[in-house]
């Protein structure tokens, strides 16, 4: 079966440009999570779905980023005017269902540069 | 888990040797841990996970692991790697809300065939 994938793969952005980037979970499942993962650091929680809810958000560095789940699908995570420090590889994972329990599977993410 | 750390960074093993990775975390509330493993090129995979019960935890390609509750640890262990398990190791642990995952720094496992 298909497992998360992620797209683009790569984005360059000039500073100041606005990136959406999407994430297609696995199939039905209930939780969506983007993390952002830094150059040689492990991966850093962002926000969290359930369904089409976003229950915790407070991972966003900024109110520069906005991510939405309109329809407890697909998942877009919005960057608007990036900065240099914005450059990461931006990972989206799927469970099941709610509670830490669950394995969260990994997409292959999205390495983005700001140039 | 609140936090997760790893002591290694970098660890150069000849094939064969046995492997040990650390990692402590810092605890807040149920102990769901987990080791990820994320091949060069590919994505983070699951590769072994503790809830309750047995604290010795066994996973894929003979990987396994174990909880030392006094210890505040949940080392990796493997008792002789090959040159296929070059890759990128993460302990994670619950955050402070429920759901997310905390992640260490991440030891990055080199194998010398």
């Amino acid at each position: 079966g298909a497992g998360v994938s992620q797209s683009p793969r790569y984005k360059v952005a000039k500073r100041g440009q606005d990136v959406a980037l999407r994430c297609d979970p696995i199939s039905g499942h209930v939780s969506l999570f983007w993390y952002q993962q830094a150059l040689g650091q492990g991966p850093e929680f962002l926000t969290y779905f359930q369904n089409e809810a976003q229950l915790d958000k407070s991972g966003l560095p900024s109110d520069r980023f906005f991510a939405e789940r309109p329809e407890g699908s697909v998942s877009t995570l919005k960057i608007q005017r990036t900065q240099q420090e914005d450059s990461a590889v931006y990972l989206c994972a799927s469970s099941l269902e709610a509670g830490s329990s669950y394995e969260q599977y990994f997409g292959p993410g999205t390495r983005l540069t700001v140039t | 888990a609140q936090s997760v750390s790893q002591h290694n960074h970098h660890v150069i093993l000849s094939e064969a040797a046995s492997l040990e990775l650390g990692c402590n975390y810092s605890y807040g509330g149920t102990v769901n841990l987990f080791w990820y493993v994320q091949y060069p090129g590919q994505h983070l995979q699951l590769l072994l996970k503790y809830f309750s019960g047995d604290p010795l935890v066994k996973g894929i390609k003979g990987f396994e692991a174990e909880f030392i509750k006094s210890k505040f640890s949940f080392n990796l262990r493997k008792p002789s790697v090959q040159w296929s398990d070059t890759a990128e190791y993460f302990c994670a642990g619950p955050g402070r809300a429920g759901n997310m995952l905390t992640f260490g720094g991440g030891t990055r496992l080199m194998v010398k065939p």
